[in-house]
């Protein structure tokens, strides 16, 4: 079945540092990718939505200078916290539309827990 | 703005009873629905898409009334590996090309 891998799996770093985040689809190309968060307690809000080769479209509220998205391959997309703070500090996570239509809308990926001190 | 609203419970279920759970959304124009769950700490993971006709998949039983933006589950004879949080997820279109919109999800706790 298709899988998506997200790295890293949990980060803990200062404040003020850029955190790199990647999700890959390890076997099918995901022209769309997808990035949500979601705080304790509250539900997984989408993001951004990230499409190969384009800018990525971010949600209502979502500073794109804050979180820099690329998506420069059909399998490889990353989300960059910049300057992170503790604010920030949050369960990230990625899924990918297979186009494949093997009954999954979106595979996700594990997850990364980022804590900012 | 798009919303999906569930009751977060707890439901503190003994094994083996039935349990239901509702949730309703905003967007009238919704095209497609699922139910994910999700353990502590870890990525949600799909449990079964809704249809408008209704659909079941062994213990679980999925339910869709457009009229009234509102969609069921229903385990039953429920086990304790049941325990985990379910979340009632809305697309925009169609086998959810689009980001998806998320319940905060309800808490099911199966006791023995």
């Amino acid at each position: 079945g298709a899988v998506v891998s997200q790295h890293p799996s949990w980060v803990i770093c200062k404040s003020g540092t850029s955190v790199k985040i990647e999700c890959r689809s390890l076997d099918f190309q995901a022209t769309t990718m997808f990035w949500y968060r979601q705080f304790p307690k509250q539900s997984l809000m989408l993001m951004a939505t990230s499409n190969e080769g384009s800018k990525a479209t971010y949600e209502q509220g979502v500073e794109k200078d804050k979180f820099l998205i690329n998506h420069a391959s059909l399998t490889l997309s990353t989300l960059t916290v910049t300057s992170a703070h503790p604010e920030d500090s949050s369960f990230y996570i990625c899924s990918a539309r297979d186009y494949r239509g093997n009954g999954q809308p979106q595979h996700f990926g594990d997850g990364t827990r980022l804590s900012i001190l | 703005r798009k919303e999906v609203e569930q009751d977060p419970g707890p439901f503190n279920v003994p094994e083996g009873a039935t349990v239901a759970f509702n949730c309703t959304y905003s967007n009238s124009a919704s095209q497609s629905f699922f139910w994910y769950r999700q353990d502590c700490r870890k990525e949600p993971k799909l449990l079964m898409s809704v249809y408008s006709s209704g659909n079941e998949d062994g213990r679980f039983t999925a339910q869709l009334n457009r009229a009234s933006q509102y969609i069921s589950l229903l385990i039953r004879d429920s086990k304790l590996s049941d325990s985990a949080t379910y979340l009632c997820v809305v697309a925009d279109s169609g086998g959810g090309a689009d980001g998806l919109t998320f319940g905060k999800g309800t808490h099911l706790i199966i006791q023995p």
